[in-house]
């Protein structure tokens, strides 16, 4: 069965350090990842995505992800939280090109 | 020009009534898909449609009938409306971009019934 799970629902960083929401997955399959951000009362964005290219994963607003296969985790870091970055956070997998599987979500909360 | 767009942003509404929202993408997309946000912020799959063909549905009550008259378009019908559709509504479509599938969203309508 494929699923995905994000370890977190709630992070609490402060501005300025270090930012991490973590993502497995379960899957029989080589998986597409993604990452998207939702601000509150806004849509979803999509912040990265990793295909099988390169392991490490470089998106907008100074977000990344590392792949890693043999842990089956995509989590995602940033080195340096803003209070712009303060949002909910979605981790996605999808197998077979038009099904996605949703994460529960993290919510990030960056503390001045 | 926006990439995939919903109408209305905000829907207000008495129970009982019958509700419609509207989805369209210039994307070029083949697929385009309904998600239910809940107040806990959870995503859940509605329906999925690949040139108007309907490939996913959900355990969604018969009271939605989703509609696509055209590839771009995928409209949500809602019958006999119920305090428990409450919710945000998602459209989403999805095409092959940088090596995989990827899912584009609209802004969202925040469904209130009273």
């Amino acid at each position: 069965a494929q699923s995905v799970t994000q370890l977190d629902s709630h992070v609490s960083v402060s501005e300025g350090t270090p930012v991490l929401l973590r993502c497995n997955y379960s899957s029989s399959y080589s998986p597409s990842l993604f990452w998207y951000v939702q601000h509150p009362n806004k849509g979803l964005q999509l912040l990265l995505k990793y295909t099988s290219a390169a392991t490490l994963v470089k998106g907008i607003n100074g977000f990344e992800a590392e792949f890693k296969k043999s842990e089956t985790s995509f989590h995602l870091t940033k080195p340096s939280a803003h209070m712009s970055d303060a949002a909910e956070y979605f981790c996605v997998v999808s197998f077979t090109g038009n099904q996605f599987y949703f994460g529960t979500g993290t919510s990030l909360t960056v503390i001045p | 020009d926006t990439a995939v767009s919903q109408t209305p942003k905000y829907l207000v509404t008495q129970m009982g009534n019958d509700k419609s929202i509207k989805c369209e993408q210039n994307l070029g997309h083949d697929t385009m898909y309904w998600y239910k946000q809940d107040s806990k912020k959870f995503l859940k799959i509605m329906f999925s449609y690949n040139n108007k063909e309907l490939i996913i549905n959900e355990t969604v009550p018969n009271r939605f009938s989703p509609k696509s008259p055209d590839k771009a378009h995928l409209n949500l019908h809602i019958n006999s409306l119920e305090l428990g559709d409450s919710a945000v509504y998602f459209c989403a479509s999805s095409g092959r971009t940088s090596g995989a599938d990827t899912q584009y969203f609209g802004p969202g309508t925040r469904l209130t019934v009273l």
